[in-house]
């Protein structure tokens, strides 16, 4: 399955770096997620974006930035991350923040930071 | 806030063993309940949800869930398991409220193995 993506699927990346993850739906939705699961941890949400507009900032630090330019695309820009972010990073979709909308997953950036 | 606790962490099962995960959430109001499957090397993808009607959910691949309001359970259940059953099982919780601007909150996942 193909309705939600993520680049890239693996990034190791220095304490003083910068970069960005990307996430695209393919499914006309119009609510999107990032989520982070740690080894050992639920998934943990991070933001919540409907209509291209950020509706929940779970208490997230400022290290990482979201960014939705539109209904289909969602990043997550990077910096100077700690070792204790390594994880896998998840994107969401649903057609909308309703409670009983269907989330689809991405298959995940695992992300490692050195 | 939101909890989703599973019991289970990691169950190992023969071929054709009948099949109980259990999931308790801790949330008073209104819920919408939601098991998520993760096959190796493959994303999240969902077995089965339940918002309202009858408790008794049917999902893909023979899956069910049951939801015990007064219990705060959604347990999911499969009669005969399959060798292609072998993945990590997630409950997860949304708040039936409207809005849903709080995301899902999992649990932390079920590893089933199921022996050939």
């Amino acid at each position: 399955e193909t309705g939600v993506t993520q680049t890239p699927r693996h990034l190791v990346m220095g304490m003083t770096n910068k970069k960005s993850l990307k996430c695209e739906q393919h499914l006309g939705h119009n609510a999107m997620y990032w989520y982070k699961q740690s080894a050992k941890k639920p998934l943990e949400l991070m933001f919540v974006y409907s209509l291209e507009e950020r509706v929940e900032n779970n208490s997230v630090p400022s290290r990482f930035s979201p960014e939705c330019p539109n209904s289909s695309h969602l990043f997550l820009h990077l910096h100077t991350l700690q070792p204790e972010d390594s994880a896998l990073y998840l994107c969401a979709s649903s057609q909308s923040t309703r409670g009983t909308d269907t989330q689809y997953f991405g298959p995940g950036t695992r992300l490692t930071v050195l | 806030a939101q909890s989703v606790s599973q019991h289970n962490h990691h169950v190992i099962l023969s071929e054709a063993a009948s099949l109980e995960l259990g999931c308790n959430y801790s949330y008073g109001g209104t819920v919408n309940l939601f098991w998520y499957v993760q096959y190796p090397g493959q994303h999240l993808q969902l077995l089965l949800k339940y918002f309202s009607g009858d408790p008794l959910v049917k999902g893909i691949k023979g899956f069910e869930a049951e939801f015990i309001k007064s219990k705060f359970s959604f347990n999911l259940r499969k009669p005969s398991v399959q060798w292609s059953d072998t993945a990590e099982y997630f409950c997860a919780v949304r708040e039936g409220s409207g809005g849903g601007a709080d995301g899902l909150t999992f649990g932390k996942g079920t590893h089933l193995i199921i022996q050939p």
